[in-house]
């Protein structure tokens, strides 16, 4: 069964622009949940989608927004982007009907670099 | 507020060795734990998931214990390995996995 799959690997933006990243979960999966990672603040959570709902969401501001479609692929969004925004974007997924319970299988991730 | 700490935060081992690798969490009240291994540049690989209401955990030299009540689990890596080396996390989740800031291991031969 092939693996959470992140398009694309690597993306290189300038300040005040936009990005959107993407994320395929593993066959069957619903639920997909986006991590940002950076030196400084370590492993944070942004929000989680499951059957195309938030269904929880980090202490990020609004610039950050994502969505789910149908076929639980999901995308994320970031505008405005600031230097700070640099990081290491992952994706993971899990069944999500045992929610609580369910092992995360996480992506190779998007490394975003904000010049 | 929920916190995870992991100590050491660095590890230097020759190859063979057994390890403990720790991890303290401020709040009792989590679904489950999981240790994740990261190599450099690439995402997380779970290793182990420990439901709440279980104890201990093993995948080949791999062991993991919860002490719930304390708020402690260890990572047990019996004889190892240059393969190893990686940042070893650590995450609970309550709604969210909420991760430390990890052990980078280093085995060399």
């Amino acid at each position: 069964k092939a693996g959470v799959t992140q398009t694309p690997r690597y993306l290189i933006k300038t300040r005040g622009q936009q990005v959107t990243l993407s994320c395929s979960p593993i066959s069957g999966h619903r639920s997909v949940s986006w991590y940002q990672q950076t030196p400084g603040q370590g492993l944070q959570f942004l929000f989680e989608y499951f059957s195309e709902t938030q269904r929880n969401k980090g202490n990020f501001p609004g610039r950050f927004s994502g969505r789910q479609f149908s076929n639980s692929r999901s995308e994320m969004n970031v505008s405005t982007l600031e230097l700070g925004d640099s990081a290491l974007y992952l994706c993971a997924s899990s069944t999500g009907t045992g929610f609580r319970g369910d092992t995360q299988y996480f992506g190779p991730g998007t490394r975003l670099t904000v010049l | 507020k929920q916190e995870v700490t992991q100590i050491p935060a660095a590890l230097s081992v020759p190859e063979g060795e057994n390890l403990v690798l720790n991890c303290s969490f401020t709040d009792s009240a989590i679904y489950n734990l999981q240790w994740f291994r990261q190599d450099p540049g690439k995402g997380l690989t779970s290793l182990l998931l420990i439901q709440s209401s279980q104890r201990e955990q093993t995948s080949g030299r791999l062991n993991a214990s919860l002490d719930k009540s304390s708020g402690r689990s260890t990572l047990y890596i019996a004889a190892s390995q240059p393969g190893d080396s990686a940042t070893y996390l650590c995450a609970v989740n309550t709604d969210k996995l909420i991760f430390g800031t990890g052990t980078r291991l280093q085995v060399f031969p």
